[in-house]
């Protein structure tokens, strides 16, 4: 049972590269969203879909991209990459509605902008 | 609008003492309330969730929370911690329904000592 899945675990760009965070889940959940999580800051909510073709922004939209083609995917994409984006970025999803009413958590990719 | 207040960046205990994380929340709504676990270079795990019904709610790894309306509190309390405890701990709210955005709180930081 993968859950949610998120490729690389680890990146490091260069300033103004672009690149692509995946994720898919298998699970058949309509809610999906991205973090970032960054030290005495929690988690941001950057943003978020409701289901395949509908995306919306979070608090910090700023600097990505997203796009929802499919209900298991929800990449994020970084159109030029800034120091400012480093930090460690998360993917979740949530099912609609039944007993589970939790977001399930990718194990993260840490970003590293330089 | 919605929001959580962790009231502890960091909580240090020694192993086999009681602990408490604290939780308050704001909503003008019914709510459903989560308690988070994040353990070093790892994603979030849910810890346990209060949707209705009994406000004592228990979790895993001998983690309990209680809900408190009339506080708007979902203090989070383990009677005796142990060092594989030491994690990040994340409080957050949504709203009861179909929405399934997740307000978060900045994190607790527990470390439990020898």
């Amino acid at each position: 049972n993968a859950g949610v899945t998120q490729t690389p675990k680890f990146q490091v760009l260069k300033t103004g590269q672009s690149m692509t965070l995946q994720c898919a889940q298998d699970m058949n959940h309509e809610y999906m969203s991205w973090y970032r999580q960054d030290p005495g800051m929690g988690l941001r909510l950057i943003h978020y879909s409701v289901g395949a073709g509908i995306t919306d922004q979070g608090e910090v939209p700023n600097g990505y991209n997203v796009s929802r083609s499919t209900t298991e995917d929800f990449p994020l994409r970084l159109l030029s990459a800034a120091p400012s984006q480093t930090s460690v970025y998360f993917c979740a999803s949530t099912p609609d509605g039944g007993a589970y009413t939790e977001a399930f958590f990718g194990q993260g990719t840490r970003l590293t902008v330089v | 609008a919605q929001s959580v207040t962790q009231l502890d960046s960091q909580v240090p205990v020694f192993e086999e003492a009681p602990v408490e994380l604290r939780c308050n929340y704001s909503s003008s709504v019914s709510v459903y309330l989560f308690w988070y676990v994040q353990y070093p270079n790892q994603g979030l795990q849910l810890l346990l969730k209060y949707l209705s019904g009994s406000t004592l709610v228990k979790g895993i790894n001998g983690f309990e929370a209680e809900f408190n309306k009339s506080q708007t509190s979902f203090h989070l309390r383990k009677p005796s911690v142990h060092i594989s405890d030491t994690a990040e701990y994340f409080c957050a709210v949504r709203n009861a329904g179909n929405n399934r955005k997740l307000i978060w709180g900045l994190g607790t930081s527990l470390a439990v000592n020898p």
